[in-house]
């Protein structure tokens, strides 16, 4: 089955701890994203990779990192610099070009902050 | 940057009757606008789009309407079911052929009461 795949569903971090959430697709899609969604607050973009070895920062990029090494995998690090980051996180990809533009997004994971 | 409000926050409809759910964008260059359906615990499932050369669409129970010059859109569903109960999301972007980025609306809770 064609998808996008994030794990873990649960995660749990101690304050001071980075964690890296997995993202994987098998979409062969080139643009990959990561949301972040508050309760009662839309996503909001941390970052976005357009192609393979580059990436760039969304609207709220500061306390996080990523990579893009290779086509179907952007991890995301959420950093002890970040000061809030229990949130649920959301992985999406995209095609390239400008017919076929639909966002898949996967099932997200719930990080929190204990 | 492109912002998207979106309202109501929450709406309660009777079976059977319709439901709409309006956004603004403030980007005159935003150029594509899906809508997203979530339900709890899950990642958001795109239901319809639609692209500014076009100023309505419709899907079986589902339809949106675009207008550019008010830069604002709608979503319409009709005859609606228990199953629609979910969270809805509107977003905005700019496809350029490098990606979809979004800009996301806050959300309305849609409760479909029997």
């Amino acid at each position: 089955d064609g998808g996008i795949t994030q794990s873990p569903k649960y995660l749990f971090r101690k304050e001071g701890q980075n964690v890296t959430l997995s993202c994987e697709q098998n979409l062969n899609h080139d643009a990959m994203y990561w949301y972040r969604q508050d309760p009662g607050q839309g996503l909001r973009l941390i970052y976005y990779s357009q192609i393979v070895n580059d990436f760039q920062k969304g609207d709220i990029a500061e306390g996080y990192s990523v990579s893009r090494e290779k086509k179907e995998s952007f991890p995301l690090t959420v950093t002890s610099a970040q000061k809030n980051p229990t949130a649920f996180y959301l992985c999406a990809s995209s095609p390239a070009g400008h017919l076929n533009t639909e966002a898949f997004f996967g099932q997200g994971t719930r990080l929190t902050v204990v | 940057g492109e912002n998207v409000e979106q309202h109501p926050s929450t709406l309660s409809v009777q079976e059977g009757d319709s439901a709409v759910i309006k956004c603004t964008y403030s980007d005159s260059a935003s150029n594509y606008f899906p809508w997203y359906k979530q339900e709890l615990g899950k990642g958001p499932q795109l239901i319809i789009d639609i692209r500014s050369n076009v100023g309505e669409k419709k899907d079986q129970r589902i339809a949106v309407t675009l207008n550019k010059t008010a830069k604002h859109f709608s979503l319409h569903i009709t005859e609606t079911q228990p199953e629609d109960s979910a969270v809805y999301f509107c977003a905005a972007s700019i496809l350029t052929g490098g990606g979809n980025k979004l800009t996301f609306g806050t959300g309305t809770q849609l409760k479909v009461e029997l």
